[in-house]
């Protein structure tokens, strides 16, 4: 699978958007992107996915760059309960089981 | 909203016992997965399961592992021996099938520890 690069961590004030970026340099024709948090003591729950355009869900909307080399999850009011680990996370076309791989992710704290 | 329970929250064992993790997968769901998390570390993959059968497995998911889907509410996951190094929350995840579905719905968790 693709590696992705994510900051280790980032910072945002409540209320404020924000933009979590990851790095996709490697990414081939038929990998979709997706986006998966982690809230403390709690297992990943999805938050977008995309292949070519941007997408917007009620959650979160996601914009991938033109080369797709890169995206961007955007969260347009961080709240406290967005805080969490968030993963970008690249799978090949949706077919059979397709495990997902995470990495290390980014941490998001969220300031009052 | 449906989701994915999972069953005990917590487990303490003595290493060498046998333990077997419970899930209860989303009721229109085909696709079941196992995985684990060892503290302050990331999520990895153990297993998925499909059909009856085990689609794809991890190095981690080695003969001391073993899945079932006993009846047609649950998916086990059983570690026959024990050891210290299993000490880790185990996430059980569920997704329908259907052409372009491909959201996984993670369960709660289940704290194993080994003594």
């Amino acid at each position: 699978d693709a590696k992705t690069t994510q900051p280790n961590s980032m910072e945002s004030n409540e209320e404020e958007p924000v933009h979590l970026p990851c790095n996709h340099s490697t990414i081939s024709g038929t990998d979709y992107i997706h986006w998966y948090r982690q809230l403390p003591s709690q297992g990943p729950e999805y938050v977008i996915h995309g292949l070519t355009s941007n997408v917007n869900n009620r959650m979160a909307s996601l914009a991938i760059a033109e080369d797709r080399k890169s995206s961007t999850l955007i969260l347009h009011r961080a709240t406290l309960r967005d805080a969490a680990v968030y993963y970008c996370i690249l799978r090949d076309r949706p077919t059979g089981a397709n495990n997902l791989f995470f990495g290390t992710g980014t941490r998001l704290t969220v300031i009052p | 909203e449906p989701e994915v329970t999972q069953t005990p929250s917590h487990q303490v064992t003595q290493m060498g016992q046998e333990v077997i993790l419970r899930c209860v997968p989303i009721s229109n769901h085909l696709y079941f997965y196992w995985y684990r998390q060892i503290l302050g570390q990331k999520v990895e993959f153990l297993v998925s399961f499909y059909n009856n059968e085990i689609s794809e497995k991890s190095e981690i998911f080695d003969d001391q592992f073993s899945v079932e889907r006993p009846d047609g509410s649950n998916f086990t996951l059983k570690i026959r021996s024990t050891k210290l190094e299993d000490s880790a929350m185990y996430f059980c995840a569920s997704k329908t099938g259907g052409a372009g579905q491909e959201t996984q719905y993670f369960g709660p968790g289940t704290r194993l520890l080994v003594l």
